[in-house]
Protein backbone atom coordinates (compact mmCIF):
# COMPACT_ATOMS: atom_id res chain seq x y z
CA UNK A 1 0.00 0.00 0.00
CA UNK A 2 0.87 3.54 -0.94
CA UNK A 3 0.25 4.73 2.51
CA UNK A 4 -1.59 8.35 3.04
CA UNK A 5 -0.74 10.34 -0.23
CA UNK A 6 -1.28 14.30 0.03
CA UNK A 7 -0.64 16.89 -2.51
CA UNK A 8 0.55 19.39 -2.50
CA UNK A 9 3.57 19.08 -0.83
CA UNK A 10 4.58 22.72 -0.50
CA UNK A 11 2.77 25.31 -1.11
CA UNK A 12 3.22 29.24 -1.53
CA UNK A 13 0.23 31.54 -2.09
CA UNK A 14 -0.48 35.70 -1.51
CA UNK A 15 -3.00 36.47 0.98
CA UNK A 16 -6.51 36.30 0.21
CA UNK A 17 -6.10 33.54 -2.11
CA UNK A 18 -7.59 30.16 -2.01
CA UNK A 19 -6.06 27.19 -1.02
CA UNK A 20 -7.16 23.62 -1.77
CA UNK A 21 -5.50 20.67 0.02
CA UNK A 22 -6.23 17.18 -0.78
CA UNK A 23 -5.70 13.97 0.74
CA UNK A 24 -6.32 10.15 -0.04
CA UNK A 25 -6.17 8.15 2.64
CA UNK A 26 -5.57 4.15 2.61
CA UNK A 27 -7.62 2.07 1.19
CA UNK A 28 -10.11 0.38 3.34
CA UNK A 29 -9.70 3.08 6.30
CA UNK A 30 -13.11 4.09 7.12
CA UNK A 31 -12.01 7.00 9.63
CA UNK A 32 -10.15 10.07 8.02
CA UNK A 33 -8.22 12.83 10.03
CA UNK A 34 -7.20 16.50 9.52
CA UNK A 35 -4.43 18.32 11.40
CA UNK A 36 -2.77 21.24 11.44
CA UNK A 37 1.17 21.36 13.54
CA UNK A 38 2.40 24.54 14.13
CA UNK A 39 5.49 25.80 16.46
CA UNK A 40 3.00 27.90 18.54
CA UNK A 41 0.07 25.36 18.77
CA UNK A 42 1.35 22.15 18.03
CA UNK A 43 -0.46 19.50 16.54
CA UNK A 44 -4.28 20.16 16.53
CA UNK A 45 -6.88 17.94 15.26
CA UNK A 46 -9.26 20.02 12.63
CA UNK A 47 -11.66 17.66 11.46
CA UNK A 48 -12.51 14.08 11.01
CA UNK A 49 -14.33 12.04 8.97
CA UNK A 50 -16.03 8.46 9.43
CA UNK A 51 -17.30 6.84 6.25
CA UNK A 52 -17.27 10.18 4.38
CA UNK A 53 -19.33 12.09 7.28
CA UNK A 54 -17.94 14.50 9.17
CA UNK A 55 -17.94 13.72 12.64
CA UNK A 56 -16.31 15.96 14.92
CA UNK A 57 -15.21 19.70 13.29
CA UNK A 58 -14.68 21.33 16.53
CA UNK A 59 -11.37 21.89 15.78
CA UNK A 60 -11.59 24.34 12.52
CA UNK A 61 -10.31 27.71 13.28
CA UNK A 62 -12.85 29.73 11.59
CA UNK A 63 -15.69 29.74 8.17
CA UNK A 64 -12.95 30.38 6.00
CA UNK A 65 -11.55 26.68 6.78
CA UNK A 66 -13.80 23.91 5.40
CA UNK A 67 -13.00 19.97 4.14
CA UNK A 68 -15.21 18.44 2.56
CA UNK A 69 -14.88 14.10 1.68
CA UNK A 70 -17.19 13.45 -1.58
CA UNK A 71 -16.32 9.75 -1.89
CA UNK A 72 -13.54 6.98 0.58
CA UNK A 73 -10.56 7.75 -1.26
CA UNK A 74 -10.56 11.49 -1.65
CA UNK A 75 -10.92 14.59 1.16
CA UNK A 76 -10.34 17.97 0.58
CA UNK A 77 -9.62 20.53 2.70
CA UNK A 78 -9.81 24.18 1.80
CA UNK A 79 -8.55 27.95 3.05
CA UNK A 80 -10.55 30.75 1.68
CA UNK A 81 -9.36 33.56 1.62
CA UNK A 82 -5.83 32.24 3.04
CA UNK A 83 -4.10 34.46 6.10
CA UNK A 84 -0.45 34.57 6.64
CA UNK A 85 -1.27 32.66 9.78
CA UNK A 86 -2.61 29.73 8.46
CA UNK A 87 1.11 29.00 7.19
CA UNK A 88 1.57 25.60 8.82
CA UNK A 89 1.89 21.91 8.38
CA UNK A 90 -1.26 20.17 7.18
CA UNK A 91 -0.88 16.47 8.10
CA UNK A 92 -3.73 13.96 6.82
CA UNK A 93 -4.46 10.57 8.62
CA UNK A 94 -6.38 7.72 8.53
CA UNK A 95 -7.42 4.71 10.54
CA UNK A 96 -9.69 1.46 10.20
CA UNK A 97 -11.39 2.23 13.16
CA UNK A 98 -11.20 5.33 15.70
CA UNK A 99 -9.52 4.07 18.33
CA UNK A 100 -7.17 2.22 15.82
CA UNK A 101 -3.38 3.32 14.53
CA UNK A 102 -3.47 6.44 12.65
CA UNK A 103 -1.54 6.46 9.53
CA UNK A 104 0.05 9.59 8.54
CA UNK A 105 0.62 11.43 5.08
CA UNK A 106 3.85 13.36 4.94
CA UNK A 107 2.09 16.65 5.11
CA UNK A 108 1.42 20.03 2.67
CA UNK A 109 3.82 22.48 3.96
CA UNK A 110 1.56 25.72 3.57
CA UNK A 111 2.89 29.52 3.23
CA UNK A 112 0.86 31.89 3.05
CA UNK A 113 2.51 35.65 1.97
CA UNK B 1 -7.18 21.36 30.93
CA UNK B 2 -4.05 19.82 29.51
CA UNK B 3 -5.20 16.10 28.60
CA UNK B 4 -1.32 15.16 28.27
CA UNK B 5 1.77 16.87 29.40
CA UNK B 6 5.03 16.20 27.53
CA UNK B 7 7.23 17.92 30.24
CA UNK B 8 11.03 18.07 28.67
CA UNK B 9 10.87 20.57 24.88
CA UNK B 10 14.43 19.07 24.38
CA UNK B 11 16.63 16.42 25.38
CA UNK B 12 20.02 15.91 24.82
CA UNK B 13 21.82 12.32 24.89
CA UNK B 14 25.30 10.58 23.59
CA UNK B 15 24.88 8.22 21.29
CA UNK B 16 24.95 4.27 22.93
CA UNK B 17 23.60 6.34 26.59
CA UNK B 18 19.94 5.33 27.57
CA UNK B 19 16.85 7.57 27.57
CA UNK B 20 13.72 8.64 29.00
CA UNK B 21 11.15 10.25 27.18
CA UNK B 22 8.29 11.32 29.71
CA UNK B 23 4.29 11.91 29.05
CA UNK B 24 2.05 12.04 31.78
CA UNK B 25 -1.71 12.66 31.11
CA UNK B 26 -5.20 13.85 32.85
CA UNK B 27 -6.77 11.04 34.90
CA UNK B 28 -9.46 9.20 33.44
CA UNK B 29 -11.61 5.85 33.55
CA UNK B 30 -10.47 4.51 30.16
CA UNK B 31 -7.44 6.12 28.22
CA UNK B 32 -5.56 5.06 25.28
CA UNK B 33 -2.05 6.04 24.92
CA UNK B 34 0.21 6.21 21.86
CA UNK B 35 3.82 7.17 21.49
CA UNK B 36 4.53 8.73 17.64
CA UNK B 37 7.86 9.69 15.86
CA UNK B 38 8.43 12.46 13.60
CA UNK B 39 11.86 12.86 11.39
CA UNK B 40 12.59 16.04 10.02
CA UNK B 41 10.37 16.95 7.11
CA UNK B 42 8.18 13.78 6.97
CA UNK B 43 4.87 13.14 8.67
CA UNK B 44 4.57 11.28 12.17
CA UNK B 45 5.02 7.27 12.56
CA UNK B 46 3.55 5.24 15.42
CA UNK B 47 5.86 3.86 17.56
CA UNK B 48 3.85 1.80 20.07
CA UNK B 49 0.58 2.18 21.67
CA UNK B 50 -1.09 1.03 24.73
CA UNK B 51 -5.08 -0.15 24.49
CA UNK B 52 -5.06 -2.49 27.18
CA UNK B 53 -3.14 -5.72 28.25
CA UNK B 54 0.34 -5.66 29.42
CA UNK B 55 2.10 -2.59 30.69
CA UNK B 56 4.73 -3.13 29.36
CA UNK B 57 4.21 -2.00 25.35
CA UNK B 58 7.24 -2.94 23.02
CA UNK B 59 7.30 -0.57 19.53
CA UNK B 60 9.57 -0.45 16.65
CA UNK B 61 13.25 0.53 16.70
CA UNK B 62 14.03 -0.54 20.33
CA UNK B 63 11.84 1.53 22.08
CA UNK B 64 9.25 0.69 24.54
CA UNK B 65 6.93 2.09 27.00
CA UNK B 66 5.16 1.52 30.52
CA UNK B 67 2.02 2.32 31.38
CA UNK B 68 1.75 3.24 34.79
CA UNK B 69 -1.93 4.11 35.98
CA UNK B 70 -1.24 5.24 39.52
CA UNK B 71 1.30 8.07 38.37
CA UNK B 72 -1.31 8.49 35.24
CA UNK B 73 2.32 8.02 33.18
CA UNK B 74 3.50 6.51 29.91
CA UNK B 75 6.83 7.28 29.81
CA UNK B 76 9.12 6.62 26.50
CA UNK B 77 12.26 4.48 27.04
CA UNK B 78 15.27 3.12 25.00
CA UNK B 79 18.28 1.57 26.11
CA UNK B 80 20.90 2.50 24.00
CA UNK B 81 20.25 5.22 21.24
CA UNK B 82 21.42 5.91 17.93
CA UNK B 83 22.10 8.69 16.10
CA UNK B 84 19.35 8.12 13.70
CA UNK B 85 16.94 8.23 16.68
CA UNK B 86 16.81 12.34 16.34
CA UNK B 87 13.75 13.46 16.31
CA UNK B 88 10.12 14.64 17.69
CA UNK B 89 8.52 12.54 19.95
CA UNK B 90 4.71 12.80 20.26
CA UNK B 91 2.78 11.16 23.43
CA UNK B 92 -0.82 11.03 22.15
CA UNK B 93 -4.03 10.11 24.55
CA UNK B 94 -7.44 9.63 24.05
CA UNK B 95 -8.97 9.86 27.07
CA UNK B 96 -12.93 8.25 27.58
CA UNK B 97 -14.26 8.00 24.21
CA UNK B 98 -13.01 11.60 22.76
CA UNK B 99 -10.21 12.65 20.23
CA UNK B 100 -6.80 11.73 20.45
CA UNK B 101 -4.92 14.69 21.81
CA UNK B 102 -1.19 15.43 21.26
CA UNK B 103 1.40 16.27 23.48
CA UNK B 104 3.83 19.43 22.58
CA UNK B 105 6.42 17.03 21.77
CA UNK B 106 10.00 15.94 22.74
CA UNK B 107 12.88 16.78 20.78
CA UNK B 108 15.33 14.17 21.23
CA UNK B 109 18.67 15.45 20.42
CA UNK B 110 21.75 12.63 19.93
CA UNK B 111 25.35 13.53 19.63
CA UNK B 112 28.25 11.57 19.21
Amino acid sequence: DAGVIQSPRHEVTEMGQEVTLRCKPISGHDYLFWYRQTMMRGLELLIYFNNNVPIDDSGMPEDRFSAKMPNASFSTLKIQPSEPRDSAVYFCASSLEYLKTQYFGPGTRLLVL
Amino acid sequence: AQSVTQLDSQVPVFEEAPVELRCNYSSSVSVYLFWYVQYPNQGLQLLLKYLSGSTLVKGINGFEAEFNKSQTSFHLRKPSVHISDTAEYFCAVILGFQKLVFGTGTRLLVSP
